[in-house]
């Protein structure tokens, strides 16, 4: 059964910082790896998806990598900005399946 | 809006009632997700569809859960005989393509429900 575990579960950073997020997955045979930002009392909106063949996906300011040998994710952000404070998800999808197994989030703060 | 449109927003039953929760997916999207989420906590799967076939149920947690998408569109979520520990969000999500692609979900707002 796929477990996906995100570290940390809460991260506070000074603006301007860049940061990292990680996500760990344990069944490699994974068919993408995705990656979603939550706004309070809102739903997820999708940032990054990683095809299984690709190392990593790079939108803006945020790059994610994939390394599914090792089963495990990276988001980075480079100069972060309070409007980025939101709680980001890892996700991914076994292949033959349409399922995403989400982690439970890392909630993160960036102050002005 | 070109989004996925859920509702109600939020949905307060008591305990044994039945909710019918809707969703409006991206026009055309032929894949559609039901999740649950309680606080705290990241989605869990509950149904998948791709056009009107319902082709994965498995994280229904019960048969008084039941989902449909008759039409290939608008789909419902209906819990029968609610119980407090089915107080969560329920997401619906929607994609353009169905098994076999590499393509992005896109999220409601999701709707609220409170089972008191």
């Amino acid at each position: 059964k796929q477990e996906v575990t995100q570290i940390p579960a809460a991260l506070s950073v000074p603006e301007g910082e860049n940061l990292v997020l990680n996500c760990s997955f344990t069944d490699s045979a994974i068919y993408n790896l995705q990656w979603f930002r939550q706004d309070p009392g809102k739903g997820l909106t999708s940032l990054l998806l990683i095809q299984s063949s690709q190392r990593e996906q790079t939108s803006g300011r945020l790059n994610a990598s994939l390394d599914k040998s090792s089963g495990r994710s990276t988001l980075y952000i480079a100069a972060s900005q309070p409007g980025d404070s939101a709680t980001y998800l890892c996700a991914v999808m076994n292949t033959g399946f349409q399922k995403l197994v989400f982690g439970t989030g890392t909630r993160l703060l960036v102050s002005p | 809006g070109a989004g996925v449109s859920q509702s109600p927003r939020y949905k307060v039953a008591k305990r044994g009632q039945d909710v019918a929760l809707r969703c409006d997916p991206i026009s055309g999207h032929v894949s559609l997700f039901w999740y649950q989420q309680a606080l705290g906590q990241g989605p869990e799967f509950l149904t998948y569809f791709q056009n009107e076939a319902q082709l994965d149920k498995s994280g229904l947690p019960s048969d008084r859960f039941f989902a449909e998408r008759p039409e290939g569109s608008v789909s419902t979520l209906k819990i029968q005989r609610t119980q407090q520990e089915d107080s969560a969000v329920y997401l619906c999500a929607s994609s353009s393509q169905g098994q076999g692609y590499n393509s992005p979900l896109h999220f409601g707002n999701g709707t609220r429900l409170t089972v008191t």
